[in-house]
């Protein structure tokens, strides 16, 4: 199975300011079509997981530009360039290169 | 708009069994991979099974934690995916989403509320 690894567990941020969110996974999840297999979600309390990059960088419809994705490979960061009070809850990145399908563990991102 | 809407969650005693309905709308429901995800209280996203489409033989897959116990099924003529759940542990309460997999990206699209499964005596 393929172990993803998200860092850190806990990410205070101030308004305004830019956040980062590391994922390794243990397996390259670069596919032989050159796609990179990694998602990131958001999962605001209450709510279930809503994409927010997949394929490494491709933002989905809808997410504000803010959020960027980078990385190849085994290691992947997700990027708010100035975070907003909306942007509170759970970040989880997953691989869907192979089955089973793994998760992070997840970082809480909160406003100190 | 594209929907997914699980039920059939509740209170069930170890060793018992429970079945999941999804029911979805708003997207080809017959050509698309379903999986289920579950999430523990306060825990992170737990992958737990998959069935493809009749195209694909409706070819089905589980998580080593659920394998031999739990059976996912779906009807195309309803719409409506399946999880029956056997031989519940108490390590099995979480709520369970479906969700469709979006094929090429291969990203899941998360659209229920979850259906509530708690396992205790």
């Amino acid at each position: 199975d393929i172990v993803v690894t998200q860092s850190p567990l806990s990410l205070p941020v101030t308004p305004g300011e830019p956040a980062s969110i590391s994922c390794r996974s243990s397996q390259s999840l670069l596919h032989s079509n050159g796609f990179n297999y990694l998602h990131w979600y958001l999962q605001k309390p209450g709510q279930s997981p809503q994409l927010l990059i997949y394929l490494g960088s491709s933002r989905a419809s809808g997410v504000p530009d803010r959020f960027s994705g980078s990385g190849s490979g085994t290691d992947f960061t997700l990027k708010i360039s100035r975070v907003e009070t909306e942007d509170v809850g759970i970040y989880f990145c997953m691989q869907a290169l192979q089955i089973p399908i793994t998760f992070g563990g997840g970082t809480k991102v909160e406003i100190k | 708009e594209v929907q997914l809407v699980e039920s059939g969650g509740a209170l069930v005693q170890p060793g018992g069994s429970l079945k999941l309905s999804c029911a979805a709308s708003g997207f080809t429901f017959s050509d698309s991979p379903i999986h289920w995800v579950r999430q523990a209280s306060g825990k992170g996203l737990e992958w737990v099974g998959r069935i493809k489409s009749k195209a694909n033989n409706y070819a089905t897959a589980y998580a080593a934690s659920v394998k031999g116990r739990f059976t996912v099924s779906r009807d195309d003529s309803e719409n409506t995916a399946y999880l029956q759940m056997n031989s519940l542990k108490t390590e099995d309460t979480a709520v369970y989403f479906c969700t469709r997999l979006v094929e090429i990206q291969d990203y899941f699209d998360f659209r229920g509320q979850g259906s509530l499964v708690t396992v205790s005596s």
